[in-house]
């Protein structure tokens, strides 16, 4: 079974307006973190924003907001006032467990190929 | 912020010959690294965990004898393709765990491996 799914394989946004991608996940941990990167078409993976499973709020950062929705099971990211250098991939990743020093690997979803257009 | 070099970004190889994958933590001691293979516009499939001073672990269906994982040190993994084929010719990308900073995975610049 899929642990992240990204059912948007490709989104088109005008520039300066704001656009959604989805991500659902599915885990049983309590414990999990969600992230979400940005891969531009030179490969690097782009940290851009993280939400704790027990985080009450809404994490975040800049022009990226995650639309936690626990009890869906979504994490939704949120680009306000897209740019066109925001057009890359963009991945849901989760990362179950988080106590103790053990560290859990990132699962990733499918992606997301945004093309912002001027 | 913690910073992972990997290198070389780009290699291009006879079919045969082995290549060799460095993943660095430049600033912060790694115990835990991991190694994906991502295909052109696919997911990062996750190949291998590699622990300093111990074996890697792998995941299914990823041949151990084919990728030599290597973490001897805590700042330094290496990943070997051994016997490179032209199918082996993916992106290749390295992940660093640091133990303070665990609400972000650190990722290499990523190496395109070319078999020819």
């Amino acid at each position: 079974a899929q642990k992240i799914t990204q059912t948007q394989p490709g989104m088109f946004v005008q520039e300066k307006e704001a656009v959604t991608l989805d991500c659902t996940y599915d885990t049983s941990d309590p414990s999990y973190g969600l992230f979400w990167y940005k891969q531009p078409s030179s490969g690097e993976m782009i940290f851009l924003i993280y939400q704790g499973s027990y985080d009450q709020q809404n994490a975040t950062e800049g022009r990226y907001s995650l639309n936690f929705q626990k009890a869906r099971k979504s994490a939704n990211l949120v680009i306000s006032a897209s740019q066109l250098g925001d057009s890359a991939m963009y991945f849901c990743a989760m990362r179950e467990g988080g106590s103790g020093t053990s560290y859990g690997k990132l699962t990733f979803g499918q992606g997301t190929i945004l093309t912002v257009h001027p | 912020g913690a910073v992972v070099s990997q290198h070389p970004s780009w290699v291009i190889c006879k079919s045969g010959t082995s290549v060799k994958i460095e993943c660095r933590s430049l600033d912060f001691q790694a115990t835990t690294m991991f190694w994906y293979r991502q295909f052109p516009k696919q997911s990062l499939m996750l190949m291998a965990t590699s622990n300093e001073g111990s074996k890697a672990t792998y995941e299914q269906g990823v041949e151990k004898d084919k990728f030599l994982i290597n973490h001897a040190s805590l700042t330094l993994s290496t990943l070997t393709v051994t016997s490179a084929h032209p199918e082996d010719s993916s992106f290749y990308i390295c992940s660093a765990e640091s133990d303070r900073r665990r609400t972000e995975a650190f990722f290499g610049q990523g190496t395109r491996l070319t078999v020819v």
